[in-house]
């Protein structure tokens, strides 16, 4: 069964450090989702992308971060200049076409000294 | 903004009895989906069930059911004949329509314990 894979499953950095979390996606997948959890809070929406351009974004979602799709395959996260309080789990989903379910990646646990 | 509405923090239930998560939420659409997600301590969002708002029937999904009321804005999960494999973090989704993105807002969650 496709799934959607994240890598690296955690990641540390030190403060002022950029960081690339990497997702592929399943392969026929349309759309594309980041999402954050801060350890013991609710999932939060990031950013979608579609047609190799952001959709849509969230507060959160601020000049730090960008997203791409480099090669058609995989979808990165960049955050240029690490906080503190960037520390979380960061979820990658794919997802076919609107109200399809969203597939999610195992995350990855982004621990920022 | 729609937001969900968890408001039972912790839950627990004995090993073969059914228990009931509850979720509100708020939209003006009249045409959305709602998810239940569920995260072990692995912390993998899986999907449990969804719910198409323009269908009157509530979905079920083996041992998971839900209970939709939808002028209630009100969409809860029942887990029968609870298995240990059942303790997790249960999450409450609302899929966003908006344009070109269909982002998910997701509850605080409640946590499940199962008592053997």
């Amino acid at each position: 069964e496709p799934e959607v894979t994240q890598t690296p499953s955690h990641q540390v950095t030190q403060m002022g450090q950029e960081v690339i979390l990497r997702c592929v996606p399943i392969s026929n997948h349309l759309y594309f989702y980041w999402y954050r959890q801060i350890l013991g809070q609710k999932v939060e929406f990031l950013v979608s992308f579609y047609n190799n351009e952001i959709s849509e974004k969230s507060e959160i979602f601020d000049d730090q971060f960008s997203v791409e799709r480099p090669d058609g395959s995989n979808f990165t996260l960049k955050i240029r200049s690490t906080k503190l309080e960037d520390s979380a789990m960061y979820f990658c989903a794919s997802q076919y076409g609107n109200y399809n379910e969203q597939f999610f990646g195992p995350g990855t646990r982004l621990t920022v000294l | 903004a729609q937001t969900v509405t968890q408001s039972q923090p912790e839950m627990s239930v004995q090993e073969a009895e059914t228990v009931t998560l509850s979720c509100t939420y708020d939209t003006s659409e009249s045409d959305y989906y709602l998810f239940w997600y569920k995260q072990p301590p692995s912390r993998q969002m899986i999907l449990v069930i969804r719910q198409e708002a323009y269908k009157q029937q509530n979905a079920t999904e083996n041992r998971f059911s839900v209970n939709f009321q939808k002028a209630a804005k009100s969409f809860s999960l029942k887990i029968s004949d609870s298995q240990l494999g059942d303790a997790a973090m249960y999450f409450c989704a609302y899929e966003d329509s908006g344009a070109g993105s269909y982002q998910l807002t997701f509850g605080k969650g409640t946590k499940l314990s199962v008592i053997p």
